[in-house]
């Protein structure tokens, strides 16, 4: 696609139970970020990959969290044992360094979360 | 130090006026400093960027003035329209190197009256 792919657009689970969220970014990105966005909030910054270095995951909020980028390409976002605070929308973003200098970011719609 | 701090959290304009939204940043090896425009239910989208080596970038109705020594840098929305009712984001990073992870203000949700 032309875009950064988010799945599932919308996802309810119930307390306890684990979550993926996928991302597949604009193809040819080296760079992609995971923010989180509480209702009303900000962007909070959970982990970022850029090309074979090793993730930043200073964002993640717990060792519930985790996140991986397979093949530089598709990522998918995993939460453990979902607590309803993590209820949020989930943003992933790509984009591509030239010359190890980072350009626009390109953000998807977004998975929102709802614990129940 | 990786903090970017906006103000203000909301703010009202009528229609046809100058819309100003202001940043802080701590880290002077911050090198990149975006806006990004977002819409209810919709991802932010890069709306105007600007490196430190000028201090204003004008594109249309939309100027980002930078003040490197303070460490602050606005965005000016000139002859406002009800169609740039939206939330504002600021953001800042290290572009030219490969921690150059964004870091977003908290947000201006802007609303322009008719």
């Amino acid at each position: 696609g032309a875009g950064v792919s988010q799945s599932p657009s919308n996802k309810v689970t119930e307390k306890g139970k684990d979550v993926e969220l996928r991302c597949d970014p604009i193809s040819g990105h080296t760079a992609l970020y995971w923010y989180r966005q509480s209702l009303g909030q900000g962007l909070e910054f959970l982990i970022y990959f850029q090309g074979n270095s090793a993730p930043d995951k200073s964002g993640l909020p717990s060792d519930r969290f985790s996140a991986e980028r397979t093949g530089g390409s598709v990522s998918t976002l995993t939460i453990q044992r979902t607590q309803q605070e993590d209820s949020a929308v989930y943003l992933c973003a790509s984009s591509l360094g030239r010359g190890g200098f980072i350009t626009e970011a390109f953000f998807g719609q977004g998975t929102r979360l709802t614990v129940v | 130090q990786q903090q970017v701090k906006q103000s203000p959290q909301s703010l009202i304009v009528q229609k046809g006026g100058i819309s100003i939204i202001n940043c802080a940043y701590e880290n002077t090896a911050f090198d990149y400093f975006p806006w990004y425009q977002q819409f209810p239910g919709k991802g932010p989208a890069l709306l105007i960027a600007i490196r430190p080596d000028v201090s204003e970038k004008k594109e249309g109705r939309f100027t980002i003035s930078f003040n490197k020594s303070a460490k602050q840098f606005s965005l000016h929305i000139m002859d406002s329209q009800p169609g740039d009712s939206a939330t504002y984001f600021c953001a800042a990073s290290r572009g030219s190197s490969n921690t150059g992870k964004l870091i977003f203000g908290q947000g201006t949700t802007l609303q322009v009256k008719p």
